[in-house]
């Protein structure tokens, strides 16, 4: 099982809708979870984190986090074209080493939002 | 303004020949880290340094070196050991690793490729 996991996509979604980004991960004892935005040729843009159970909200993106299911989703609300980019869900937990955190890629799910 | 420098934008090797990446960041940041990411794929750690004149290897280590011989830099070296080295690479840094609310940010990236 690969230890995160995301749809590939591409997801399309027409302009002003709502994007709806998932990711599952498979170790337990993972703790905090990020969202990073990756447009085509550019590098990785932090856009939110969530640490706990429940919804976190900052203007048009939500993350969603539920532990006991193992899963983490992003919502885009009012996409808009700009919005149109790969979305890397990473992973944090400590490492097997035991001196440092370790973060997790999953391979990222390409969004197309169309005007 | 802060940020993360990595230098060349665009590299080329030729066969037999090491080359070295360039990372500078003036973040005052204790944690860096050296990610190479293939067409389709996430992000796979090749060298982590929790602090100067310290560095551990990642998940695909072969083939590289590291050195942090100061805070703000995080130089990688592509050797000709390492056989297929044509990708994206991408130097982050965080605060800390040792803490779960630190996210890593990350430079423009490099792109090798092989000639």
């Amino acid at each position: 099982q690969k230890e995160v996991e995301q749809n590939s996509g591409p997801l399309s979604v027409p302009e002003g809708a709502i994007a709806s980004l998932n990711c599952t991960y498979s170790d337990r004892v993972s703790q905090s979870f990020f969202w990073y935005r990756q447009y085509s040729g550019k590098s990785p843009e932090l856009i939110m984190s969530i640490y706990s159970n429940g919804d976190k909200e900052d203007g048009r993106f939500t993350a969603q986090l539920n532990k006991a299911s193992q899963y983490v989703s992003l919502l885009i609300r009012d996409s808009q074209p700009s919005d149109s980019a790969t979305y890397l869900c990473a992973v944090n937990r400590w490492g097997s080493g035991g001196s440092n955190y370790k973060l997790t890629f999953g391979k990222g799910t390409l969004l197309t939002v169309n005007p | 303004d802060g940020g993360i420098t990595q230098s060349p934008k665009y590299l080329f090797r030729k066969e037999g020949q090491n080359v070295t990446l360039s990372c500078e960041q003036n973040l005052n940041h204790d944690a860096m880290y050296w990610y190479r990411q293939d067409p389709g794929q996430g992000l796979r750690l090749i060298y982590y340094s929790q602090i100067v004149n310290d560095f551990q290897k990642g998940d695909i280590a072969e083939g590289y070196s590291v050195s942090r011989e100061k805070k703000e830099s995080f130089p990688l070296t592509v050797t000709s050991a390492q056989k297929n080295p044509t990708a994206f690479y991408l130097c982050a840094s965080s605060l800390t690793g040792h803490r779960l609310d630190q996210p890593q940010h990350f430079g423009d990236g490099t792109r090798l490729s092989i000639l």
